[in-house]
């Protein structure tokens, strides 16, 4: 597609409950990250996809949360028993390349314009 | 985890001034830095990236970076109220596989 489409754009969940969250990147992209946003603080890390292959899921804040990239292009990030400190927005990203520690500019991510997530 | 310190504003500035914005980390391996500008309730877009010491120029656009202060800023000339927005500042960490982001600044423009 032309750019990264998540979904649902607002999700109201009752605690408790699980919630899954849709990204589908820019077609081709190789990259995919996941970012939770706060109100009034900048993106999170959360996980970083390689195609279907998860690299790196260190920012997952606990055990509740999983993502997942099975045919390395659309990915989900399922929140299990959700808990009011879940409530942010979840951002998506991807990139067109593998990431690298002297990329520059090829670690530019395009993002998606989020899942909001409130938890009552 | 790497950190990224922003002044979170909001930094006013009266239409057609020069917006100054900075941003300091404490990764001395850090190599490539990233500013994204983010309007209230959209999603972070890339102004540019830097990863030399120095100036980067891009229309109204400068980054700065200096390494050795762990120091990138950000110059907006001749700013207009449509730049008024949360700009947040984002390096490689070298750590793991991603952008670590600052918690942003807010520019207000005023006309």
């Amino acid at each position: 597609g032309a750019g990264v489409s998540q979904s649902p754009r607002y999700k109201v969940a009752k605690r408790g409950q699980d919630v899954a969250l849709r990204c589908d990147p820019i077609s081709g992209h190789v990259s995919l990250f996941w970012y939770q946003q706060a109100l009034g603080q900048g993106p999170e890390f959360l996980t970083y996809f390689q195609n279907e292959a998860q690299l790196d899921k260190s920012g997952l804040p606990s055990d509740r949360f999983f993502a997942e990239r099975p045919e390395g292009s659309v990915s989900t990030l399922k929140i299990q028993r959700t808990q009011q400190e879940d409530s942010a927005v979840y951002l998506c990203a991807s990139s067109p390349t593998t990431f690298r520690a002297a990329g520059g500019g090829a670690n530019v991510l395009t993002f998606g314009a989020g899942s909001r997530l409130t938890v009552l | 985890q790497k950190e990224v310190e922003q002044n979170s504003g909001p930094l006013s500035v009266p239409e057609g001034a020069i917006a100054s914005l900075n941003c300091t980390y404490s990764d001395r391996g850090s190599q490539s830095f990233f500013w994204y500008r983010q309007y209230s309730g959209k999603s972070p877009e890339l102004i540019m990236f830097i990863y030399s010491n120095g100036d980067k120029e891009d229309g109204r656009f400068t980054a700065q970076l200096n390494k050795a202060s762990q120091y990138v800023s950000l110059l907006i000339r001749d700013s207009q109220p449509s730049d008024s927005a949360t700009y947040l500042c984002a390096l490689m960490d070298t750590g793991r596989r991603a952008l670590t982001f600052g918690s942003g600044t807010r520019l207000q423009v005023q006309p």
